[in-house]
């Protein structure tokens, strides 16, 4: 079975500072992997999703991520955060060819200040 | 409709009371999850429907959990004899493709559910 892993429960940045969330992956084969976002009394929503191809990867509201498989790693960055960022960060995997349920990590609380 | 609807948006059950859930995928969405959400934690996978079809319910807790889509729309999450352990926000998404994430999924706002 797959599990995820992210290490930063609860990140406090200031506006315009850099972001950086890790996700790690444990899984034997090839995965597709998920950044979503939850913001305060909201639904979860795709920031953005990785199949295959290019590694790095440009979502939503300038935030990209990188898969590098040998590190079993997909971390969310962003240059510069805003206040509007704060929200709960959920990175999840899938293996490939399923019938696509989800794995998600813990969350990461971001708190972005002005 | 826009989005997935989930009703209630709360519920307060008393322990061993039954409860039932409903989700109202995006018209035409093919594929529909059920997950679970504790209180600081991520959401963890219930069960998956295909249309009417349930293919993986290997997430459901215990036979008190109980899962339908019998017309391949609207699905209903049943909890028999509820339990303090069960409460959860509980979450609905629906895809338009079968088996594979291509187009993601569309999350509802999930349904708090304390046990008193």
């Amino acid at each position: 079975a797959q599990s995820v892993s992210q290490h930063n429960h609860h990140v406090i940045l200031s506006e315009a500072a850099s972001l950086e969330l890790g996700c790690n992956y444990s899984y034997g084969g090839t995965v597709n992997l998920f950044w979503y976002v939850q913001y305060p009394g909201q639904h979860l929503q795709l920031l953005l999703k990785y199949f295959s191809g290019d590694p790095l990867v440009k979502g939503i509201k300038g935030f990209e991520a990188e898969f590098i498989k040998s590190k079993f790693s997909f971390n969310l960055r962003k240059p510069s955060v805003q206040w509007s960022d704060t929200a709960e960060y959920f990175c999840a995997v899938s293996p490939t060819g399923t019938a696509s349920k989800l794995t998600f990590g813990t969350g990461t609380r971001l708190q972005v200040t002005l | 409709g826009a989005g997935v609807s989930q009703s209630p948006r709360y519920k307060v059950a008393k322990r061993g009371q039954d409860v039932a859930l409903r989700c109202d995928p995006i018209s035409g969405h093919v594929s529909l999850f059920w997950y679970q959400q504790a209180l600081g934690q991520g959401p963890e996978f219930l069960t998956y429907f295909q249309n009417e079809a349930q293919l993986d319910k290997s997430g459901l807790p215990s036979d008190r959990f109980f899962a339908e889509r019998p017309e391949g729309s609207v699905s209903t999450l049943k909890i028999q004899r509820t339990q303090q352990e069960d409460s959860a926000v509980y979450l609905c998404a629906s895809s338009l493709a079968q088996g594979s994430l291509n187009y993601g999924y569309t999350f509802g706002s999930g349904t708090r559910l304390t046990v008193v």
